[in-house]
């Protein structure tokens, strides 16, 4: 089955810096990546997504980048602010083909300080 | 708003106890799923539904069992609890698109 590494585990940042959190995918034929934000005490949610048939998708101040030939995605989150602060989860999955399933990876918390 | 809402949304039981969470939606959703959070662990699949008589094993089903009672309904149950089921535990729906929306969550304490 699909195997997603994410890393890092934990992301320090200032406020107004870069965040960049990486995850691999090992199953060649996924071919949907979406990565969810997840605030302390609450539900995950949907923040991004891109399909293999892109390379890049930007939403304001948060990007997702995929190099299917080396099987990677990541998330980019430009000038951050402490709302920002959450743990972010990758995942991957071949779409709704079959019974394809999300495998996310083990998450990674970003704090962001003033 | 349409919404996926769990129950208990706490809870705290003893070994060998029997434990129902159940999980109700109002999005119209088909594919149904519960997932267990643990700290440092992510998101695990324990089972998964795709219509009323589909029901599907995850890779962490061992001790869990579910039952789909309609399309809205989606209960999650621990035949004999024990500690190390102690977990957050998040049923969600997909939406035709692939996404997700997960309900607030229910933390289970095994004693």
């Amino acid at each position: 089955g699909e195997n997603v590494e994410q890393h890092p585990s934990t992301l320090s940042v200032q406020e107004g810096d870069s965040a960049v959190i990486k995850c691999t995918y090992s199953d060649s034929a996924s071919n949907y990546f979406p990565w969810y934000k997840q605030e302390l005490g609450k539900r995950p949610q949907l923040i991004i997504d891109i399909r293999s048939n892109v390379g890049e998708k930007k939403d304001q101040r948060i990007a997702v980048t995929l190099n299917k030939t080396a099987k990677h995605f990541s998330l980019h989150i430009t000038e951050t602010q402490p709302e920002d602060s959450a743990v972010y989860f990758c995942a991957a999955s071949k779409g709704r083909s079959g019974y394809s399933t999300l495998t996310f990876g083990k998450g990674t918390m970003l704090l962001v300080s003033p | 708003d349409a919404d996926v809402t769990q129950t208990p949304r706490n809870r705290i039981t003893k070994t060998g106890k029997r434990i129902m969470l159940e999980c109700s939606q109002t999005k119209g959703h088909d594919r149904m799923y519960w997932y267990r959070q643990d700290p440092g662990l992510g998101l695990r699949l324990i089972y998964y539904s795709f219509d009323v008589k589909d029901i599907n094993k995850g890779e962490i089903s061992d001790g869990y069992s579910v039952s789909r009672q309609a399309q809205a309904k989606f209960s999650l149950s621990l035949e004999s609890a024990i500690p190390n089921q102690t977990a957050l535990y998040f049923c969600a729906t997909e939406s035709g698109g692939g996404e997700l929306f997960f309900g607030e969550g229910s933390r289970l304490t095994v004693l």
